[in-house]
């Protein structure tokens, strides 16, 4: 099946400091990434989704200026986690449609990173 | 509204069959996804279904009832290993980019 590499898989970082996390389709060329944020014991928040070439829908509650995506390529997104916080440590997950894939396609996940502010 | 509902938990013997329960509401419907997650892991996906009815691959079947708003995933032959948390994921609308919703997670224990 396809390939979502994730980057990178562990982060720790300090309070109000920058991260940023990149989403990599290696074998398909992928218009829509979606971002995914999952607290312990809880499951896959939509955060946004990111459309190659034009700015990412972010879901209700997501502030747009503390995470920045960008989907520069058909292969390449990136989130960045800005001026971090202890509340912000959770496990962010991209993944990735194949361009042009039917519905029935699944959704192609990262390995996840996991993102520690101390 | 979107709402997924989900068991949070189960328990089950190795060997045996289970039965995880899914019902959704939701503003679309493009299919519904099951995936399997082990813990600190990025999910695996298991099946999809669209059309009404049961799809079978291997172990693991899945049902759908799109006028219920109903879908089961059963797992056959339980191993010990088929313990993680298994997500139900509706995909929305098209011109949503076709995300999915995620329910909350069922986390299954399989005891000896």
């Amino acid at each position: 099946g396809a390939v979502v590499s994730q980057h990178p898989s562990r982060v720790i970082c300090k309070s109000g400091t920058s991260v940023k996390i990149e989403c990599r389709s290696l074998d398909f060329q992928a218009t829509t990434m979606f971002w995914y944020r999952q607290f312990p014991k809880q499951s896959l928040m939509l955060m946004a989704t990111s459309n190659e070439g034009s700015k990412a829908t972010y879901e209700q509650g997501v502030e747009k200026d503390k995470f920045l995506i960008n989907h520069a390529s058909l292969t390449l997104s990136t989130l960045t986690v800005t001026s971090a916080h202890p509340e912000d440590s959770s496990f962010y997950i991209c993944s990735a449609r194949e361009r042009d894939s039917p519905l029935n396609t699944e959704a192609f996940f990262g390995q996840g990173t996991r993102l520690t502010v101390v | 509204g979107q709402n997924i509902d989900q068991p949070t938990e189960m328990t089950a013997t190795e060997g045996a069959i289970v039965q995880i329960n899914c019902t959704y509401q939701t503003s679309g419907f493009n299919g519904l996804f099951w995936y399997q997650q082990h813990a600190g892991e990025a999910p695996t996906f298991l099946s999809y279904n669209v059309l009404d009815g049961l799809e079978e691959k291997g172990r693991f079947s899945s049902f759908l009832s799109r006028s219920k708003g109903y879908s089961y995933l059963l797992l056959k032959e339980l191993q010990m290993k088929d313990s993680a948390s298994y997500l139900c994921a509706v995909r929305g609308l098209y011109n949503q980019g076709g995300k999915l919703i995620f329910g909350q997670g069922t986390e299954l224990s399989v005891k000896p």
